[in-house]
């Protein structure tokens, strides 16, 4: 079956520090992969999204950005946090073909910047 | 771009009652899930619909398309404080999904 790695759990980081927050998926190929975000109070933002090795696509401008070096990898990048870049990251999957398919949810990393 | 509403925005029953969410897009959907996130962790599928009219049930939870596919609800008979959460709602508003959005929320709370 699969299953998605989402970590760390919590972070807590100094405004101006650089971030990377990791993503990995088991059991399945070609995943599309998902950064969302969810500030407090607030709905789910979708970040970033990937149909494949390479491809970004950007969903809002930002401080952030993604790569996927791997098939099921997706790392969350910042060179500098900002306070504003505090929230609940969520990293998800959904099958590359297929047409509608659920996403699925990693538990999650909350970043919480000093 | 596609949006989704829910209501109520936040929920308090007592154990055993019924109660109902709506989630509304101001776009026909192409494919309407339904989730449940437990406070600090990650979202939980609970179902798909794609066809107007369409209904499915997961244990005591029970989700509704309308044949319009603008409207889907979600109906919880006999709650129990295990189904303390929040619900929301993802649509694919295109058939590939990736643009895929999410409603608010519903904060449901369950009193024993």
């Amino acid at each position: 079956s699969q299953t998605i790695h989402q970590w760390p759990a919590t972070l807590v980081q100094p405004v101006g520090s650089p971030l990377s927050l990791e993503c990995t998926v088991e059991g399945t190929s070609n995943p599309n992969l998902y950064w969302y975000r969810q500030a407090a109070g607030r709905g789910l933002q979708l970040l970033f999204y990937s149909v494949g090795i390479g491809q970004i696509s950007s969903e809002v401008p930002q401080n952030l950005s993604a790569s996927r070096p791997q098939d099921r990898q997706f790392i969350l990048s910042s060179k500098k946090l900002l306070l504003s870049d505090s929230g609940f990251y969520l990293c998800a999957w959904s099958p590359g073909t297929g047409g509608n398919q659920p996403q699925h949810f990693g538990d999650g990393t909350r970043l919480s910047i000093l | 771009s596609q949006e989704l509403e829910q209501s109520p925005q936040s929920l308090i029953v007592q154990e055993g009652k019924n109660l109902t969410i709506n989630c509304t897009s101001s776009k026909t959907l192409y494919g309407l899930y339904w989730y449940k996130q437990k406070y600090g962790e990650g979202l939980i599928f609970l179902m798909m619909l794609q066809k107007g009219g369409e209904e499915k049930s997961h244990e005591k939870i029970t989700a509704k398309l309308d044949e319009k596919k603008q409207q889907s609800s979600l109906h919880i008979t006999a709650s129990q404080p295990s189904h303390a959460g929040i619900y929301l709602c993802g649509a694919d508003p295109f058939f590939y999904g990736q643009n895929f959005v999410f409603g608010p929320g519903t904060r449901l709370s369950v009193l024993p």
